[in-house]
């Protein structure tokens, strides 16, 4: 099968730097996506990794490791802002996204 | 540019009602999707479209109809409701499927089946 592992909710203070884990079991994906959403808001798209390493956006990076399955989303200067959901996604070679579950975003002051 | 725009934003249906939730996009892209999003889930795609009069489908695609005759418009259609269809649906449209994967997404349509 097809899916990929977040953590549900993940906790971190105003201005400090976080690490959203995004772990896949599936052959044929590539490609990795992140978006955010905010509550009652639609997703809006992060960054997307084609490739192994790291992909830098302002205050937001996202890392892939195609070998060992695995990449994360790292947001750094925190702002309250940026409490949210966000989620990988992965496109597989049918050309169909496959969204994780989704990792609450909790910033504290 | 207004980008994806959907319609009704809520809507209840009764159990066996029918409805089409309409998706338009004014940036010509070629792939649109449709997907249902569950309260604290993920987004779960129910079908894709790959341009004019091509579809196809996705993880979840029972219940539920697509036509896209246009560019623009990639319709949903819903037979039968039945309260398991609650939940709220995005229409997302990208350039292509290849090698850009940003997605637009609508604003979606909450929609309660009682």
């Amino acid at each position: 099968g097809q899916s990929l592992e977040q953590p549900s909710e993940v906790t971190a203070v105003e201005g400090a730097i976080v690490q959203i884990n995004c772990t896949y079991q599936t052959s044929g994906f590539y490609g990795l996506s992140w978006y955010q959403q905010h509550d009652g808001g639609a997703p809006t798209f992060l960054s997307y990794n084609a490739l192994d390493g790291l992909e830098e956006t302002g205050r937001f990076s996202s890392f892939l490791s195609r070998s060992d399955s695995y990449g994360y989303l790292l947001l750094q200067e925190l702002q309250m802002k940026d409490s949210a959901s966000y989620f990988c996604a992965g496109m597989n070679r049918d050309d169909k996204i496959i969204f994780g579950k989704g990792t609450r975003l909790h910033i504290l002051p | 540019n207004a980008g994806v725009t959907q319609t009704p934003k809520f809507r209840i249906l009764k159990i066996g009602q029918s409805m089409t939730l309409q998706c338009t996009q004014d940036m010509n892209h070629n792939y649109m999707y449709w997907y249902r999003q569950d309260p604290g889930m993920g987004l779960k795609l129910i079908y894709y479209s790959v341009g004019a009069g091509i579809t196809d489908k996705g993880e979840v695609p029972n219940g539920y109809n697509v036509s896209r005759s246009t560019t623009e418009d990639f319709p949903l259609r819903l037979e039968l409701a039945a309260p398991s269809q609650t939940s709220v649906y995005f229409c997302a449209s990208s350039p292509t499927g290849g090698s850009s994967y940003e997605q637009y997404f609508g604003p979606g349509t909450r929609l309660t089946v009682t």
